[in-house]
């Protein structure tokens, strides 16, 4: 079991450039989440997908991050026209069950200069 | 919204000092309650979880007993170890989404 796996594990960009964060949770595991990470805000909710389809979006910048599951082995988080503000450790999570016990990867850490 | 709220930012003890970091939440209706650690570098890691009321949850040395009337799942440990020093998450789940409080930074000191 490799654990949920996120790369890549950190992210340089320059401001208004584009960043695409990639995620493959752990295998058989029917639910996938994001989350950022902050010092100020600490963590964030910002959506999810259960079974591929995405539930809940309710904490997403609405104008330019996206987030898809186009199969069951990966998720993407896009950021458009990134700012110095999206700087952070985006995380992803993978739960199993709809009792809702996540497993984590190690982060991405995003720098927007 | 449901919330969960931590009252400790920050926490210094000594070894074998006994620990106890407070978490209270708020949910409309009732949900499951989870701690988690974080150590440097990685993601938050599941450390127990508790579902009913008056349900201890415990691992590594670590408990805390949902308590429905006060709205509480303190986090307690009798004697803590160096390698104890991380972040701890106390989190929420009503429906599919996992609701985490602002975490507590605990250091020991040797």
């Amino acid at each position: 079991n490799a654990g949920v796996i996120q790369t890549p594990r950190h992210k340089v960009t320059g401001k208004g450039q584009e960043a695409t964060l990639w995620c493959e949770p752990i295998s058989g595991h029917s639910a996938v989440f994001w989350y950022r990470q902050t010092i100020v805000q600490g963590l964030e909710f910002l959506t999810y997908f259960r079974n591929q389809a995405p539930i809940d979006d309710s904490g997403m910048p609405k104008e330019r991050f996206s987030a898809q599951m186009p199969n069951q082995s990966h998720s993407t988080l896009k950021i458009q026209s990134t700012q110095p503000q999206d700087s952070a450790v985006y995380l992803c999570a993978s739960s199993r069950d709809r009792g809702n016990t996540l497993y984590f990867g190690a982060g991405t850490r995003l720098s927007v200069l | 919204g449901d919330s969960v709220t931590q009252t400790e930012g920050q926490v210094a003890l000594s070894e074998e000092d006994f620990l106890t970091i407070h978490c209270n939440y708020s949910a409309s209706g009732y949900p499951a309650l989870f701690w988690y650690v974080q150590y440097p570098g990685e993601g938050p890691q599941f450390l127990f979880r508790a579902s009913r009321d008056k349900e201890k949850g415990s691992s590594r040395g670590f408990e805390a007993t949902y308590n429905k009337e006060a709205t509480s799942f303190h986090l307690q440990k009798a004697s803590v170890q160096e390698s104890d020093s991380a972040v701890y998450y106390c989190a929420l789940s009503d429906t599919d989404k996992v609701v985490f409080g602002t975490g507590t930074r605990l250091q020991v000191s040797p």
